[in-house]
């Protein structure tokens, strides 16, 4: 199966700071990537989708000024945090739009928290 | 827009057989997922049905009928590592899914 690598797994970081999360595809071409978020105890909601080469789409309700997202190559796409604060502290996982059928792969996750 | 309705819990004991349920409403459909995730971990792929009907993974095997907006997974002989929080997932348009909140299912000796 597809593997998607994402970096890091978790990070602490200060109110105001910014955070870049990085997902990677290490054996296939990924021209989309879904970016979700996951709050304790809930399901996981797509926050935006990014495409190889052009502008990221972002789920309503979801500030793209915050979230940056990044989508360079067709193996890489990255979501930076910007000017995080403590209620932005999440499960943040990305999944590459699946080459195929009939399979979704994840990244690890990565554990925000904001202090 | 997507709605999906699974139970909040459901407990079980090992060695045993359960069956977590999930209807769906959905504006578009590309196929439905059950994911396995673990406290803290990223959701694991189990199974996808895209026709009607039973697929078979060893323990685990999950049901389509979209006629009904209806899907079920079924894990036989039920382990303690089963214990986890069952997803649901709807695909729709533009290769998006939308998921449920999850069934946190509790194995017991």
């Amino acid at each position: 199966g597809a593997v998607v690598s994402q970096h890091p797994s978790w990070v602490i970081c200060k109110s105001g700071t910014s955070v870049k999360i990085e997902c990677r595809s290490l054996d296939f071409q990924a021209t989309t990537m879904f970016w979700y978020r996951q709050f304790p105890k809930q399901s996981l909601m797509l926050m935006a989708t990014s495409n190889e080469g052009s502008k990221a789409t972002y789920e309503q309700g979801v500030e793209k000024d915050k979230f940056l997202i990044n989508h360079a190559s067709l193996t890489l796409s990255t979501l930076t945090v910007t000017s995080a604060h403590p209620e932005d502290s999440s499960f943040y996982i990305c999944s590459p739009r699946d080459p195929g059928q009939g399979e979704a792969f994840f990244g690890q996750g990565t554990r925000l928290t904001v202090v | 827009g997507q709605n999906i309705d699974q139970p909040t819990e459901m407990t079980a004991t090992e060695g045993a057989i359960v069956q977590i349920n999930c209807t769906y409403q959905t504006s578009g459909f590309n196929g439905l997922f059950w994911y396995q995730q673990h406290a803290g971990e990223a959701p694991t792929f189990l199974s996808y049905n895209v026709l009607d009907g039973l697929e078979e993974k060893g323990r685990f095997s999950s049901f389509l009928s979209r006629s009904k907006g209806y899907s079920y997974l079924l894990l036989k002989e039920l382990q303690m590592k089963d214990s986890a929080s069952y997803l649901c997932a709807v695909r729709g348009n533009a290769g998006k899914s939308t998921f449920g909140d999850g069934t946190t299912l509790t194995v017991k000796p």
